[in-house]
């Protein structure tokens, strides 16, 4: 089964740009979650997708927003891009997400190296 | 206080040691626990995840859980120079939001 895919790998911005991720679960998968992670902040938390709905959103600006397709691929996307955005985004993809509490394993993509100058 | 806790490193152990790796959490209520391994410059890779108090053993790795005293840790027996790497433990915080802590380095010298 191929893994979780995310395009492109490497982007170049500039301050005031916008900028559009795409990412693919792996087969089957239906939940997609986000995450940025810098050295300073470490791994941060983004939002979740499961059936086309936003089901939780973490502690960032509303410039970061996100969306899920039919097929449960994502993509985020950040709006009037800062220098503090430059960061690798994380896609990580499980089958269903939560159930009775437990939370499903997350597979993660190898990233988006996004740099803004 | 973090949420998710970690000692930063690096931890150096000789090869064929046994690594033991800790992780302390803020959240009484949280039922999942997963630990990755990231190697520099890669992403993420699921090593084990653990629900229940006790020990989880999977090859040369055991995570253990103690809900009362907020405790996840991971031991690697038989520690390669190909384990070194940073090691993440994550928390469940709802609807798949995992929270991290901010990783230990695990350094195996031959």
């Amino acid at each position: 089964k191929a893994g979780v895919t995310q395009t492109p790998r490497y982007l170049i911005k500039t301050r005031g740009q916008q900028v559009t991720l795409s990412c693919s679960p792996i087969s089957g998968h239906r939940s997609v979650s986000w995450y940025q992670q810098t050295p300073g902040q470490g791994l941060q938390f983004l939002f979740e997708y499961f059936s086309e709905t936003q089901r939780n959103k973490g502690n960032f600006p509303g410039r970061f927003s996100g969306r899920q397709f039919s097929n449960s691929r994502s993509e985020m996307n950040v709006s009037t891009l800062e220098l503090g955005d430059s960061a690798l985004y994380l896609c990580a993809s499980s089958l269903q997400g939560s159930t009775g509490g437990q939370s499903d394993t997350q597979y993660f993509g190898p990233g988006t190296r996004l740099t803004v100058l | 206080q973090k949420e998710v806790e970690q000692n930063s490193g690096p931890l150096s152990v000789p090869e064929g040691a046994i690594a033991s790796l800790n992780c302390t959490y803020s959240d009484r209520g949280s039922q999942s626990f997963f630990w990755y391994r990231q190697y520099s410059g890669k992403s993420p890779e699921l090593i084990m995840f653990i629900y229940s108090n006790g020990d989880k053993e999977d090859g040369r790795f055991t995570a253990q859980l103690n809900k009362a005293s907020q405790y996840v840790s991971l031991l690697i027996r038989d520690s390669q120079p190909s384990d070194s790497a940073t090691y993440l433990c994550a928390v469940a915080g709802g609807y798949n939001k995992l929270i991290f802590g901010a990783g230990t380095r695990l350094a195996v010298h031959p």
